[in-house]
């Protein structure tokens, strides 16, 4: 089976930290990607990541960073969390000729 | 632009009884269709997909979709739910318009199998 692993599942940070969110996945897949869940807006996508070092904007890239170094390894950075990014993180994964995207556990970001 | 469309918030069966979760789709070209499902405080776990073939799709958990062209439609079913069924669901539809496979998510529907 995939594994997609969110280190982290539940962190609450002050506003203006710097936030890093892990994942890490185990299949070799060349695809990586973050997206944010709401309530009553369904998941959305922050950054992709087709290999190692490259990544491409999603839908709502503003305030989100992200980093690539290993193929395995992709890294979710907020520079100075803000109250608005309290949500719930997605990490997911797939090979680039595949068509299923696999789904970390999440992790549950607070920032007050 | 891809979207999907749940219609439904929420839906509420008894156990035993049959069930539906809407999808409508709009979509520029062939539509590759996914239901995911996510359990309380848990990530979201693909159930099935549709691509291309037939129009009825079998996945996890003794679930089905059926895709109808015409009314462009990807409705999720199973013949008797269980109360383990009771979850949040998901449809999506891959836009084609990028070179990744970039998934556009409906806002999901919440599933409550009573006993």
């Amino acid at each position: 089976d995939v594994k997609v692993t969110q280190s982290s599942r539940y962190l609450v940070k002050r506003t203006g930290e710097k936030v890093f969110l892990e994942c890490v996945q185990d299949m070799d897949h060349e695809n990586m990607f973050w997206y944010r869940q709401d309530p009553g807006l369904g998941l959305r996508l922050i950054y992709f990541s087709y290999d190692v070092k490259m990544k491409e904007k999603g839908d709502i890239p503003e305030g989100y960073s992200v980093s690539r170094e290993k193929k395995e390894r992709f890294s979710l950075i907020l520079e100075s969390a803000s109250t608005n990014q309290t949500s719930m993180y997605l990490c997911a994964s797939a090979q680039s000729s595949g068509n299923t995207i696999y789904f970390g556990e999440g992790s549950w970001l607070t920032v007050v | 632009a891809q979207s999907v469309a749940q219609p439904e918030d929420q839906v509420n069966v008894a156990e035993g009884n049959p069930l539906t979760v809407k999808c409508t789709y709009s979509v520029s070209g062939n539509p590759y269709l996914f239901w995911y499902v996510q359990y309380p405080n848990r990530g979201l776990q693909f159930l099935l997909k549709y691509i291309t073939g037939d129009n009825l799709v079998k996945g996890s958990y003794g679930f089905e979709a059926e895709f109808n062209k015409s009314q462009t439609s990807f409705h999720l079913k199973k013949p008797s739910a269980l109360v383990s069924d009771s979850a949040l669901y998901f449809c999506a539809v891959r836009d084609l318009n990028t070179g990744f496979q970039k998934l556009v998510f409906g806002t999901g529907t919440r599933l409550l199998v009573s006993p």
